[in-house]
């Protein structure tokens, strides 16, 4: 029974560069949430889907972030012209539905700029 | 917009003793959830308590239990018995019942558990 799958565990991109995250929720969960951990600080929402829908995207940069949930595959966070400030960790967590139903969370992806 | 508050940005307690992790927040809604998460060195996300507003009893998971208090906006966590293994970050987080229910976070307390 696989819990949030995020890959890569690491990543590191120079200035310029674009930044792929991928999460596969658990299984029987069709709702995925991302957050962003900055260093010494607590997750900040990014963004909210299901399956090929953005239901809620309020935390999410206006700039070079983007993020989709397709019908078949993980969902994938993606951030173009990566600059330093993008270095954090990124979150996946998801559930089987929204409200009543507690988030889990994978092991986050840690982005490192050049 | 909601906020959660931890006031508490780092707590140390010695092996069997018990602590009190302190968590507010502020919000207009009257039913929401209220979690607490434990984040280890290995940076896992781990859900150690989940509490429903509407709820007047005080959820307790093993060693754990949250002391709720709704009118004062009031979500502390009692860690019974420390054990080495939780020694860890503490994020309180907050989720209402709506479209969205994204969970927001507070900054966090830094527990250490010693001998």
């Amino acid at each position: 029974n696989a819990g949030v799958m995020q890959n890569p565990r690491h990543l590191v991109r120079r200035r310029g560069q674009e930044a792929r995250l991928r999460c596969s929720p658990m299984k029987g969960h069709s709702h995925v949430y991302w957050y962003r951990q900055l260093p010494e600080e607590g997750l900040k929402f990014m963004v909210y889907l299901q399956k090929e829908n953005i239901i809620d995207e309020s935390g999410m940069p206006k700039e070079r972030f983007s993020a989709e949930f397709p019908k078949e595959g993980p969902s994938i966070l993606r951030i173009q012209q990566v600059v330093r400030g993008d270095s954090a960790a990124y979150f996946c967590a998801s559930s089987r539905n929204r409200g009543n139903q507690p988030q889990h969370f994978g092991d986050g992806t840690r982005l490192s700029i050049l | 917009a909601q906020t959660v508050t931890q006031s508490q940005p780092e707590m140390s307690v010695q092996e069997a003793e018990t602590v009190t992790l302190s968590c507010t927040y502020d919000t207009s809604e009257n039913n929401y959830y209220l979690f607490w998460y434990k984040q280890p060195p290995s940076r896992q996300m781990i859900l150690v308590i989940r509490q429903e507003a509407y709820k007047q009893q005080n959820a307790t998971e093993n060693r754990f239990s949250v002391n709720f208090q709704k009118a004062a906006k009031s979500f502390s966590l009692k860690i019974s018995d420390s054990q080495l293994g939780d020694t860890a970050m503490y994020f309180c987080a907050f989720s209402d019942t709506g479209t969205a229910s994204k969970l927001t976070f507070g900054t966090g307390t830094r527990l250490q558990v010693t001998l």
